[in-house]
């Protein structure tokens, strides 16, 4: 089946502890990204990539980081979280990258820091 | 401002009800407009698409689109419970990129029974 995975799902933890949020697509798509989902901002960029080894900032990177050293994965990291990281994280793939190619996304991480 | 603007509802409706759902933009290079429905404890996932202006309709759900207005509608006819959801407009530039993409808050629906 056609997928993009997160993992965790849930994840509670507290101010500072780096923590890693995985993402794997198994659509051999060339673009990855990540979001975060809050009430009333809508979805949000946080990064993306291109390709193997190309990233980008999106509109909110502040206090994260990605790494894309295969193609099918592309994983979140907060260095030292902080309670207004707290939100609902997407991970999304697309064939190309192209505005109009279709995102498929991942079923979401909710992320509390305390 | 935020370039797409969406009403967040919620929006709450009988089953059977024809719903009307709306964004505006004011990025008047947005040329691909699309619209995504997210259900409870899910992601997003791609509903519909329709390209420059017009109308698209695909079984019970029409995608409207009056550029000039700047202003796209998803139309929903006899909706039903399964219906409820987050829906998403999204709209990006004819040749840009998926980093271009831009998406509305979401409007939260409820059918009822």
């Amino acid at each position: 089946e056609a997928q993009v995975t997160q993992n965790p799902r849930y994840l509670i933890t507290v101010t500072g502890k780096k923590l890693t949020v995985t993402c794997s697509q198994n659509m051999n798509h060339e673009y990855m990204s990540w979001y975060r989902q809050d009430p009333g901002l809508g979805l949000r960029q946080i990064y993306y990539s291109m390709n193997v080894e190309v990233t980008d900032k999106g509109d909110v990177p502040e206090g994260y980081k990605v790494s894309r050293k295969e193609k099918r994965n592309f994983p979140l990291i907060l260095e030292s979280p902080s309670p207004n990281q707290t939100s609902l994280y997407f991970c999304a793939s697309s064939l190309f990258g192209r505005g109009a190619d279709t995102q498929y996304f991942g079923p979401g991480t909710r992320l509390t820091v305390l | 401002q935020k370039e797409v603007e969406q009403d967040p509802g919620p929006l709450s409706v009988p089953e059977g009800a024809i719903v009307s759902l709306n964004c505006t933009y004011s990025n008047s290079a947005f040329q691909y407009f699309m619209w995504y429905r997210q259900y409870s404890r899910k992601g997003p996932e791609l509903l519909m698409y329709t390209y420059s202006s017009g109308n698209k309709e695909d079984g019970r759900f029409t995608a409207q689109v009056d550029k000039s207005s700047k202003y796209i509608s998803l139309f929903i006819r006899d909706s039903q419970p399964s219906d409820s959801a987050t829906y998403l407009c999204a709209m990006s530039p004819l040749s840009g990129s998926a980093r271009q993409l831009t998406f509305g808050s979401g409007t939260q629906l409820t059918v009822l029974p």
